[in-house]
Protein backbone atom coordinates (compact mmCIF):
# COMPACT_ATOMS: atom_id res chain seq x y z
CA UNK A 1 0.00 0.00 0.00
CA UNK A 2 0.99 3.90 -0.91
CA UNK A 3 0.14 7.17 0.23
CA UNK A 4 -3.13 7.51 1.89
CA UNK A 5 -5.69 4.73 2.03
CA UNK A 6 -9.09 4.87 3.82
CA UNK A 7 -11.38 1.87 4.61
CA UNK A 8 -14.47 1.03 4.08
CA UNK A 9 -14.74 3.31 0.57
CA UNK A 10 -18.62 3.75 1.61
CA UNK A 11 -20.93 2.97 4.09
CA UNK A 12 -24.49 3.04 4.76
CA UNK A 13 -25.80 3.26 8.52
CA UNK A 14 -28.75 4.17 10.04
CA UNK A 15 -28.75 6.79 12.56
CA UNK A 16 -28.62 4.18 15.61
CA UNK A 17 -25.73 2.66 14.12
CA UNK A 18 -22.21 2.81 15.84
CA UNK A 19 -19.49 2.36 13.02
CA UNK A 20 -15.76 3.41 12.38
CA UNK A 21 -14.35 5.06 9.57
CA UNK A 22 -10.13 4.07 9.37
CA UNK A 23 -7.27 6.16 7.48
CA UNK A 24 -3.68 4.46 7.51
CA UNK A 25 -0.77 6.75 6.25
CA UNK A 26 2.13 5.05 4.65
CA UNK A 27 4.54 7.84 4.10
CA UNK A 28 6.05 8.54 7.04
CA UNK A 29 4.28 11.45 8.01
CA UNK A 30 3.23 12.97 11.31
CA UNK A 31 0.37 14.91 11.14
CA UNK A 32 -3.09 13.95 9.98
CA UNK A 33 -6.60 15.30 9.69
CA UNK A 34 -10.26 14.61 9.05
CA UNK A 35 -12.09 16.58 6.52
CA UNK A 36 -16.02 16.28 5.98
CA UNK A 37 -16.83 16.89 1.99
CA UNK A 38 -20.74 17.85 1.79
CA UNK A 39 -22.43 18.52 -1.59
CA UNK A 40 -22.09 21.86 -2.59
CA UNK A 41 -19.88 22.84 0.35
CA UNK A 42 -16.32 23.52 0.50
CA UNK A 43 -14.29 21.49 2.06
CA UNK A 44 -14.75 21.11 5.88
CA UNK A 45 -11.99 20.47 8.71
CA UNK A 46 -13.20 18.49 10.93
CA UNK A 47 -10.01 17.16 13.44
CA UNK A 48 -6.29 17.68 13.32
CA UNK A 49 -3.75 15.33 15.29
CA UNK A 50 0.07 16.23 15.43
CA UNK A 51 2.18 13.70 17.08
CA UNK A 52 -0.87 11.78 17.82
CA UNK A 53 -2.23 14.49 19.99
CA UNK A 54 -5.36 16.61 18.96
CA UNK A 55 -4.53 20.11 18.15
CA UNK A 56 -7.50 20.95 16.36
CA UNK A 57 -11.23 20.23 17.12
CA UNK A 58 -13.20 22.33 14.57
CA UNK A 59 -16.85 22.28 16.48
CA UNK A 60 -17.70 18.95 15.28
CA UNK A 61 -20.49 17.29 17.12
CA UNK A 62 -19.70 14.87 20.05
CA UNK A 63 -21.48 12.05 17.71
CA UNK A 64 -18.20 12.40 16.27
CA UNK A 65 -14.98 10.93 17.81
CA UNK A 66 -11.85 10.81 16.49
CA UNK A 67 -8.86 8.55 17.87
CA UNK A 68 -5.24 8.35 16.47
CA UNK A 69 -3.64 5.39 18.50
CA UNK A 70 0.21 6.14 16.60
CA UNK A 71 1.28 8.32 13.60
CA UNK A 72 -0.10 6.23 10.84
CA UNK A 73 -3.59 5.45 11.50
CA UNK A 74 -6.68 7.23 12.14
CA UNK A 75 -9.86 6.39 13.26
CA UNK A 76 -13.53 8.18 13.17
CA UNK A 77 -15.95 7.03 15.38
CA UNK A 78 -19.61 7.46 14.25
CA UNK A 79 -22.49 6.63 16.64
CA UNK A 80 -25.74 8.68 16.38
CA UNK A 81 -25.67 10.48 13.20
CA UNK A 82 -28.02 12.16 11.63
CA UNK A 83 -28.95 12.34 7.79
CA UNK A 84 -27.28 15.85 7.14
CA UNK A 85 -24.02 13.84 8.25
CA UNK A 86 -24.41 12.22 4.66
CA UNK A 87 -21.17 13.19 3.23
CA UNK A 88 -17.35 12.70 1.71
CA UNK A 89 -15.04 11.73 4.40
CA UNK A 90 -11.53 12.65 3.64
CA UNK A 91 -8.58 11.67 5.58
CA UNK A 92 -5.31 13.88 4.75
CA UNK A 93 -1.62 13.83 6.35
CA UNK A 94 1.66 15.58 5.83
CA UNK A 95 4.81 16.28 7.35
CA UNK A 96 4.21 18.11 10.51
CA UNK A 97 1.36 20.58 10.63
CA UNK A 98 3.17 23.56 9.07
CA UNK A 99 4.50 21.17 6.24
CA UNK A 100 3.22 22.12 2.20
CA UNK A 101 1.36 19.59 0.67
CA UNK A 102 -1.25 17.42 2.74
CA UNK A 103 -1.91 14.21 0.86
CA UNK A 104 -5.25 13.03 0.64
CA UNK A 105 -6.96 9.50 0.81
CA UNK A 106 -10.07 8.43 -1.23
CA UNK A 107 -12.34 9.21 1.26
CA UNK A 108 -15.82 7.12 2.12
CA UNK A 109 -18.64 8.40 1.08
CA UNK A 110 -21.44 7.81 4.30
CA UNK A 111 -25.16 7.86 3.55
CA UNK A 112 -27.05 7.81 6.91
CA UNK A 113 -30.80 6.70 6.56
CA UNK B 1 -16.25 37.55 3.27
CA UNK B 2 -14.97 33.97 1.91
CA UNK B 3 -11.32 33.51 2.01
CA UNK B 4 -11.51 31.79 -1.47
CA UNK B 5 -13.18 32.49 -4.19
CA UNK B 6 -13.75 30.55 -7.08
CA UNK B 7 -15.90 32.14 -9.41
CA UNK B 8 -16.14 29.37 -12.45
CA UNK B 9 -19.10 26.53 -11.30
CA UNK B 10 -18.10 24.50 -14.25
CA UNK B 11 -15.99 24.89 -17.27
CA UNK B 12 -15.52 23.16 -20.59
CA UNK B 13 -12.85 22.86 -22.50
CA UNK B 14 -11.79 21.24 -25.80
CA UNK B 15 -9.17 18.61 -26.33
CA UNK B 16 -5.61 19.68 -26.27
CA UNK B 17 -6.22 23.45 -25.86
CA UNK B 18 -5.11 25.52 -22.70
CA UNK B 19 -7.95 26.52 -19.61
CA UNK B 20 -7.42 28.80 -17.49
CA UNK B 21 -9.30 28.19 -13.76
CA UNK B 22 -9.57 31.21 -11.53
CA UNK B 23 -9.02 31.97 -7.92
CA UNK B 24 -8.84 34.49 -5.86
CA UNK B 25 -8.32 35.31 -2.25
CA UNK B 26 -8.92 37.00 0.76
CA UNK B 27 -5.99 37.69 3.39
CA UNK B 28 -4.03 40.20 5.60
CA UNK B 29 -1.67 37.69 6.67
CA UNK B 30 1.94 38.50 4.53
CA UNK B 31 2.64 35.08 4.59
CA UNK B 32 0.70 32.58 2.97
CA UNK B 33 0.41 29.09 0.91
CA UNK B 34 -2.26 28.77 -2.09
CA UNK B 35 -2.81 25.17 -3.21
CA UNK B 36 -4.61 23.69 -6.38
CA UNK B 37 -5.87 19.89 -5.89
CA UNK B 38 -7.98 18.07 -8.54
CA UNK B 39 -10.79 15.41 -7.51
CA UNK B 40 -11.78 13.06 -9.85
CA UNK B 41 -15.24 11.35 -9.63
CA UNK B 42 -12.81 8.74 -7.47
CA UNK B 43 -13.19 11.52 -4.79
CA UNK B 44 -9.00 11.02 -3.88
CA UNK B 45 -8.07 15.28 -3.85
CA UNK B 46 -4.56 15.10 -5.84
CA UNK B 47 -2.33 17.58 -5.24
CA UNK B 48 -1.01 19.59 -8.48
CA UNK B 49 0.91 22.66 -7.30
CA UNK B 50 1.62 24.87 -4.47
CA UNK B 51 2.53 29.13 -4.86
CA UNK B 52 4.32 30.69 -1.44
CA UNK B 53 3.39 34.46 -0.89
CA UNK B 54 6.91 35.10 -1.06
CA UNK B 55 7.89 33.23 -4.26
CA UNK B 56 9.36 35.01 -7.34
CA UNK B 57 8.38 33.34 -9.72
CA UNK B 58 4.84 31.81 -10.90
CA UNK B 59 5.01 27.59 -9.44
CA UNK B 60 4.62 25.25 -12.73
CA UNK B 61 4.63 21.43 -12.65
CA UNK B 62 4.50 19.81 -15.41
CA UNK B 63 1.16 20.81 -17.74
CA UNK B 64 -0.02 23.00 -14.58
CA UNK B 65 0.94 26.38 -13.86
CA UNK B 66 0.08 29.05 -11.65
CA UNK B 67 -0.87 32.39 -12.43
CA UNK B 68 0.10 34.34 -9.29
CA UNK B 69 -0.78 37.84 -9.23
CA UNK B 70 -0.36 39.31 -5.65
CA UNK B 71 -1.54 43.05 -5.83
CA UNK B 72 -5.20 41.41 -7.16
CA UNK B 73 -5.00 38.68 -4.87
CA UNK B 74 -5.60 35.81 -7.51
CA UNK B 75 -4.14 32.52 -8.17
CA UNK B 76 -5.25 31.33 -11.52
CA UNK B 77 -4.46 27.51 -12.62
CA UNK B 78 -3.62 27.19 -15.92
CA UNK B 79 -4.12 23.67 -17.93
CA UNK B 80 -2.12 23.62 -21.21
CA UNK B 81 -2.58 20.42 -23.64
CA UNK B 82 -5.96 19.52 -21.51
CA UNK B 83 -6.65 15.60 -21.92
CA UNK B 84 -9.41 13.75 -21.04
CA UNK B 85 -8.28 12.43 -17.54
CA UNK B 86 -8.17 16.27 -16.50
CA UNK B 87 -12.10 15.65 -16.54
CA UNK B 88 -12.64 16.57 -12.84
CA UNK B 89 -13.17 19.36 -10.02
CA UNK B 90 -10.45 21.44 -9.23
CA UNK B 91 -10.40 23.10 -5.83
CA UNK B 92 -7.97 25.80 -4.52
CA UNK B 93 -7.18 26.61 -0.83
CA UNK B 94 -5.09 28.21 0.96
CA UNK B 95 -3.20 28.41 4.33
CA UNK B 96 -2.71 31.18 6.22
CA UNK B 97 0.69 31.72 8.35
CA UNK B 98 3.73 29.79 8.93
CA UNK B 99 4.51 29.09 12.13
CA UNK B 100 2.17 26.62 14.38
CA UNK B 101 -1.83 26.54 14.04
CA UNK B 102 -0.91 27.41 10.62
CA UNK B 103 -2.20 23.78 9.17
CA UNK B 104 -5.34 24.44 8.20
CA UNK B 105 -5.97 24.44 4.64
CA UNK B 106 -9.26 26.79 3.49
CA UNK B 107 -10.95 25.75 0.61
CA UNK B 108 -12.94 27.48 -2.21
CA UNK B 109 -16.44 25.72 -3.86
CA UNK B 110 -13.86 24.06 -6.41
CA UNK B 111 -14.82 24.22 -10.19
CA UNK B 112 -16.23 21.12 -12.63
CA UNK B 113 -13.73 20.92 -15.60
CA UNK B 114 -14.95 18.96 -18.55
CA UNK B 115 -12.20 17.94 -21.44
CA UNK B 116 -14.32 17.27 -24.69
CA UNK B 117 -12.91 15.03 -27.15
Amino acid sequence: ETGVTQTPRHLVMGMTNKKSLKCEQHLGHNAMYWYKQSAKKPLELMFVYSLEERVENNSVPSRFSPECPNSSHLFLHLHTLQPEDSALYLCASSQGTTGREQFFGPGTRLTVL
Amino acid sequence: AQKITQTQPGMFVQEKEAVTLDCTYDTSDPSYGLFWYKQPSSGEMIFLIYQGSYDQQNATEGRYSLNFQKARKSANLVISASQLGDSAMYFCAMREGVGAGSYQLTFGKGTKLSVIP
